[in-house]
């Protein structure tokens, strides 16, 4: 299958800092990224979706000025968690998907934990 | 928006038995239904998907049914093995092509 690579793995910040997570999608054009949270032993909670060149859509309850997401690119999509404080601390996965209603593709992961 | 329902949330079954996950939708215009497995520590992976032009499609061990009518579907894993131990998520695109997935099922097979 494709292969989305998701960048950094893991990151440890300080309250108050800002994060970005970097979502590529290597061998394929993603018209369409979905950034998810997921809690341990927990379901992907969807946070966003964003389509390239155009504001991303957010979920209710999800802070757009906290989480946020960039889709400049064909194959980039941004997360930036902004002010991180300890209760953003969570796993957060990004999907790439090249056309609607087919596989979306996801990152590895990245780890965030917020000192 | 559309709600995605996913039975049972735990499975445990002997190696070499069946297993049955059961998932239901409530957006009538969801069309693409994927299942992916999660193993500990790692991404979900894409095992089988169905669109709503089919009602039933088989790949090896694993099928998957939908009944439109009824809005559901389901995972039938057969011949169970270790290696089929994982958390597996249904979905359902709604009406924009977002995923919305389920909450997952916590399969333990044993030897």
């Amino acid at each position: 299958g494709a292969v989305v690579s998701q960048h950094p793995s893991w990151v440890i910040c300080k309250s108050g800092t800002s994060v970005k997570i970097e979502c590529r999608s290597l061998d394929f054009q993603a018209t369409t990224m979905f950034w998810y949270r997921q809690f341990p032993k927990q379901s992907l909670m969807l946070m966003a979706t964003s389509n390239e060149g155009s504001k991303a859509t957010y979920e209710q309850g999800v802070e757009k000025d906290k989480f946020l997401i960039n889709h400049a690119s064909l194959t980039l999509s941004t997360l930036t968690v902004t002010s991180a404080h300890p209760e953003d601390s969570s796993f957060y996965i990004c999907s790439a998907q090249g056309q609607m209603n087919t596989e979306a593709f996801f990152g590895q992961g990245t780890r965030l934990t917020v000192v | 928006g559309e709600n995605v329902e996913q039975h049972p949330s735990t499975l445990s079954v002997q190696e070499g038995d069946s297993a049955v996950i059961k998932c239901t939708y409530s957006d009538s215009a969801s069309n693409y239904f994927p299942w992916y497995k999660q193993e500990l520590g790692k991404r979900p992976q894409l095992i089988i998907d169905i669109r709503s032009n089919v009602g039933e499609k088989k790949d090896q061990r694993i099928a998957v049914t939908l009944n439109k009518t009824a809005k559901h579907f389901s995972l039938h894993i057969t011949e169970t093995q270790p290696e089929d131990s994982a958390v597996y998520f249904c979905a359902a695109t709604d009406s924009w092509g977002k995923f919305q997935f389920g909450a997952g099922t916590q399969v333990v097979v044993t030897p």
